[in-house]
Formats: C-alpha cells, sequence, structure tokens
C-alpha cells in the first residue's frame, strides 16, 4: 500500500519561502508524477503542480512565479518551495500520487499538513 | 482554466434515501481518442484528505461501496449515492483531470436530513 507523508514548518514568516517535503513508502516514486494541493481553512482544493519522476515539472500558471518543486529518487522523495508567501498561502498542503501519465486522477494522498503564514 | 461548477452547494438527505450531486466543467473533458471523461469524484471527511471514490467519469474505486456511481459526458456529470448512509456525510468535490491546471469544483457538503 502507498503511504505519502508530508512534512516540514507548520509556521512561515511572511515573504519567506515555505518549504516541504513528502516521502512515499510502499512503493516507489519512479515512473509516476507527484502532485501538491492546498487547500485554505474552510475552503476548496487547488492544484498546484506536479513533477514527474524524471524531474519534469508543471505548475499552475496562478502560482508558477513562486513555485519550484524537486524530485529525490534515491531517497523516494519530492519536494515543494513556495517563495515570497503571504497570508493568503496558509493551508494544509497535500501530496498526492498523480498516476503513470500525463492526465490522471490523484490516487493516493498525505494526510496533509497545516502551514501558518504569520510574523 | 477549465472552471468546474458543483450543484448544489449544500445538500440535506434523510438516512437511505438518494442523493444526487451534479458537477458542469466549462469545457469539454471527453478525449475523442480513447472515448474517456477526465473527470474524478472525492469524498473528503472532516480532517482528513480527499479520497477518490470514481474516475474516468464512471468507474468505481477499488474499496468504495457500489451504492455510489458516476455518470455523464462531455460538461456535465452526475454523482449519485443510491441509498445514504450516516458514514456518508462528507464533502464532495469534482476534479477534471483533462488538462493543467487540474482543477476541482467548489465542493458539495452533505448532511443527514
Amino acid at each position: 500500500q502507498v503511504q505519502l507523508q508530508e512534512s516540514g514548518p507548520g509556521l512561515v514568516k511572511p515573504s519567506e519561502t515555505l518549504s516541504l517535503t513528502c516521502t512515499v513508502s510502499g512503493g516507489s516514486i519512479s515512473s509516476y508524477y507527484w502532485s501538491w494541493i492546498r487547500q485554505p481553512p474552510g475552503k476548496g482544493l487547488e492544484w498546484i503542480g506536479y513533477i514527474y519522476y524524471s524531474g519534469s515539472t508543471r505548475y499552475n500558471p496562478s502560482l508558477k512565479s513562486r513555485v519550484t518543486m524537486s524530485v529525490d529518487t534515491s531517497k523516494n522523495q519530492f519536494s515543494l518551495r513556495l517563495s515570497s508567501v503571504t497570508a493568503a498561502d496558509t493551508a494544509v498542503y497535500y501530496c498526492a500520487r498523480t498516476g503513470p501519465n500525463y492526465g490522471y486522477y490523484f490516487d493516493y494522498w498525505g494526510q496533509g499538513t497545516l502551514v501558518t503564514v504569520s510574523s | 482554466d477549465i472552471v468546474m461548477t458543483q450543484s448544489p452547494d449544500s445538500l440535506a438527505v434523510s438516512l437511505g434515501e438518494r442523493a444526487t450531486i451534479n458537477c458542469k466543467s466549462s469545457q469539454n473533458v471527453l478525449y475523442s481518442s480513447n472515448n474517456k471523461n477526465y473527470l474524478a469524484w472525492y469524498q473528503q471527511k472532516p480532517g482528513q484528505p480527499p479520497r477518490v471514490l470514481i474516475y474516468w467519469a464512471s468507474t468505481r474505486e477499488s474499496g468504495v461501496p457500489d451504492r455510489f456511481s458516476g455518470s455523464g459526458s462531455g460538461t456535465e456529470f452526475t454523482l449519485t449515492i443510491s441509498s445514504l448512509q450516516a458514514e456518508d456525510v462528507a464533502v464532495y468535490y469534482c476534479q477534471q483531470f483533462y488538462t493543467t491546471p487540474y482543477t476541482f469544483g467548489q465542493g458539495t457538503r452533505l448532511e443527514i436530513k
């Protein structure tokens, strides 16, 4: 059974960079796409972007200028960096598996981690 | 971006009764080359991540009870719960994975009447 676990600081100051890592267990990160999705408290879901195990990426244009994703296949991990954060970036951040092909649903999700942007 | 619009925003249904949630996409999500609708439904309970229920608009994920079904094609889709159980109280989201940015509906909150 594939499991995903997000990790990283729960509090980030405004204008700084949010950094999260997702560790995949129970399966290989290879041959799949992996996404980050966020959910502000009490609100809906927003796809941030995905990274393929090879390192190719695609980001949501609404966040593209501030997002960087990376992958470390040796550790079965992938990561998210979101720069210049504001209070609007306060959300639960989920990592999710996005299938073996372009155009696939999210079949496995992490439990999510709440990141609060505040001074 | 493809805009996903769900209706209603909230719904209260009696135990054992049918619940129906609708989802409209602003663009077609049917890929003609394979005749698949790139549409999924998720269930999210409080404090939990979303869980996929239905993908390709009508294929039930393994382990999902058969009271959940999906239908529709092109731009209009429906999630039906044939006989509501107490454990079905949740927020339900539709999502298109036809093209990036992948987008979700705003969610439908399902409660017991």
